[in-house]
């Protein structure tokens, strides 16, 4: 099945402590991305990544560091984290061809 | 600044009604719309899209209409279904952009039965 694999799920951490989310797409795609959901913001970019290490910003980068080193995985990295990271987090990857994101399942992450 | 604006955060319809969903942006390169329609505890999914080259596109119970003088688009639901109760996100792209989409910030639907 076609699909984009984010793990872990939840997490509760607490401020400072090195955290990585992992992301897996097993559709081939080329181009990948993050976003975080807020309640009254939407979907916010944080980084996308365009192919195996070409990474770039997105609309709210600040505090999060990605990696392309495979096409398939995409993790998406908080050095330190604070409480205004706690949010739900969506990966995606891109179809050219069909021109459509397919996103994970998401995952909650509480910063304490 | 937004470029796509979803200006109703919520909006409740009674089941067999209508749902119009509605949706602007500010960025006249931006070629290509989407609607994505998101349940609790799941990821985005697509829902239905159309180019700027169309005025409507129709898939089922669901039909997205573009105006592009007015830089306008919005989703008909007919008839609405408790099951269409989601969350659900505009995007525009353009095929410069490699038609990586920018998002609204999304309508809550609720359809009460």
């Amino acid at each position: 099945e076609a699909q984009v694999t984010q793990n872990p799920r939840y997490l509760i951490t607490v401020t400072g402590k090195k955290l990585t989310v992992t992301c897996s797409q097993n559709m081939n795609h080329e181009y990948m991305s993050w976003y975080r959901q807020d309640p009254g913001l939407g979907l916010r970019q944080i980084y996308y990544s365009m192919n195996v290490e070409a990474t770039d910003k997105g609309d709210v980068p600040e505090g999060y560091k990605v990696s392309r080193k495979e096409k398939r995985n995409f993790p998406l990295i908080l050095e330190s984290p604070s409480p205004n990271q706690t949010s739900l987090y969506f990966c995606a990857s891109y179809s050219s061809g069909a021109n459509v994101l397919t996103f994970g399942a998401g995952s909650r992450l509480t910063v304490l | 600044d937004q470029q796509v604006k979803q200006n109703s955060p919520s909006l409740s319809v009674q089941e067999g009604r209508i749902s119009i969903l509605n949706c602007d942006y500010t960025n006249s390169m931006f070629d290509y719309f989407l609607w994505y329609k998101k349940y609790p505890a799941e990821g985005p999914t697509f829902l239905i899209s159309i180019s700027s080259i169309k005025d409507k596109n129709e898939d089922g119970r669901f039909t997205v209409f573009l105006n592009k003088s007015a830089k306008h688009l919005s989703l008909h639901i007919v008839p609405s279904q408790p099951g269409d109760s989601a969350v659900y996100f505009c995007a525009a792209s353009t095929a410069g952009g490699s038609y990586i989409p920018t998002f609204g910030r999304g309508t809550s639907l609720i359809v009460h039965p």
